[in-house]
Parts: structure tokens; sequence; C-alpha cells
């Protein structure tokens, strides 16, 4: 069974650089969730989607952050411009609504120089 | 202000011995509890959790135990194995306004099992 699919799995940009991550949910679930984990902040959920409808962004750190969610197998973190504070691995993860576990994809290691 | 807290960042366990990972919260809205396990370069993945109606959940050497009244969690892993050597994440979820369940997590213990 294929799990949560994200990419890049590694990116390494320039500030000021437009930087997108993409993830897949697992097939039937319809909440998404992304997540940025870093030293200082540990893990924090930027934004969560039920049935393609962003529910919270209330983690979202800037304006430069942004999600969408087209369709129920596809999401995208765009970041513009990115900034070197924005370094950090950025999971994606999907449940069923209101399901209690979620799953976590292997994430996007995105460094900005 | 942290709603869940893993105060211990790391912990250091002989192979065969019981380990022991601790987990605070602080919000009573919390109704399930899970605890995840990260290796390096991968995501987290799920290992075991328990609803706030119940004290003990276990699945074969992981058993997780629930203190409601003290608003804390325990994850015991016995018999400790290398393989475990991990971060091992607490979550709690809650449902929210926007009617969808939404985890929180500690910082994560780093859990290393000595041969």
């Amino acid at each position: 069974d294929a799990g949560v699919i994200q990419s890049p799995r590694h990116e390494v940009t320039e500030m000021g650089q437009e930087v997108t991550l993409r993830c897949k949910p697992i097939s039937g679930h319809n909440s998404l969730f992304w997540y940025r984990q870093t030293m200082m902040r540990g893990l924090e959920l930027l934004i969560y989607f039920n049935n393609n409808v962003p529910i919270d962004d209330s983690g979202m750190p800037e304006d430069r952050f942004s999600a969408k969610m087209p369709n129920a197998s596809f999401s995208t973190l765009k970041i513009q411009p990115s900034e070197p504070r924005d370094s950090a691995v950025y999971f994606c993860a999907s449940s069923f609504y209101g399901g209690n576990t979620i799953y976590f994809g292997e994430g996007s290691w995105l460094t900005v120089v | 202000d942290q709603q869940v807290k893993q105060n211990s960042p790391s912990l250091s366990v002989q192979e065969g011995r019981i380990s022991i990972l601790n987990c605070d919260y602080t919000n009573s809205m919390f109704d399930y509890f899970l605890w995840y396990k990260k290796y390096p370069a991968e995501g987290p993945t799920f290992l075991i959790s328990i609803s706030s109606i119940k004290d003990k959940n276990e699945d074969g050497r992981f058993t997780v135990f629930l203190n409601k009244s003290a608003k804390h969690l325990s994850l015991h892993i016995v018999p400790s194995q290398p393989g475990d050597s991990a971060v091992y994440f607490c979550a709690a979820s809650a449902w929210t306004s926007g009617s969808a369940r939404q985890l929180t997590f500690g910082s994560g213990t780093q859990l290393t099992v000595l041969p």
C-alpha cells in the first residue's frame, strides 16, 4: 500500500526563490496536514484541509507561505520568497476525516541558502 | 505555550531493560493520545495510542499508561532493543472548531538502546 508521498525529498535553493513542496495523501483519506519540524519548535502544524477545503491555517508563519489542495489526491505548500529561516523538514500527513491517527510522509528537507 | 511536554530530550537504556518515556499535557480537552516513532531521515510513524476512557493499552512490547488526573502519560518498552533507538513523539488529539481532529506534538525524546 502506498503511503503519503512527498516530493522533492531534498531541496536546496537560494534566498528569494520560490519553493513548491508537493504531497499525495493516502488514497481514501480526506484530511491532509502540513507540518514543519525545526530544532527550535519541534513539530508544528502549519495548515490542514478537510475534503480539500483549508480549515485552519493559523500555523502558517507568514504570508510568504501558501497551501492549496486542488483535488483529493494532491496538495502543494509554496514559499515565495524563501528565506534561510525557512530551512526545515516539511511533513505532509493524511487521515480519514475525524480519524484519530494521522500518517506521515517521509518529509521534504528544505535548505535555503 | 506548550500544551504537550516531553521534559526529557534524551534517554539511554541498556538492551533488555525497560524504557520509560514520559509526557505531560495541559489541555483537558485532549481525549486521545498517541506515540510516534521517528528514525533519522524518515517521517514519524504511528506506534501506539490510547483513548482517554482507558488507562492502559498494550501492544506487544509497547504499553501506554494514561493518568488523567495528573495529565500524564508514559510509554513503556519491554524489553528494549537496539532497533528501538529513535526519537519518540508524544501527541495529543482533540476536536477543533473546524470539525476535525488536530494533533499537538511534544518536542520528542531521543531513546538510545545500548547493546
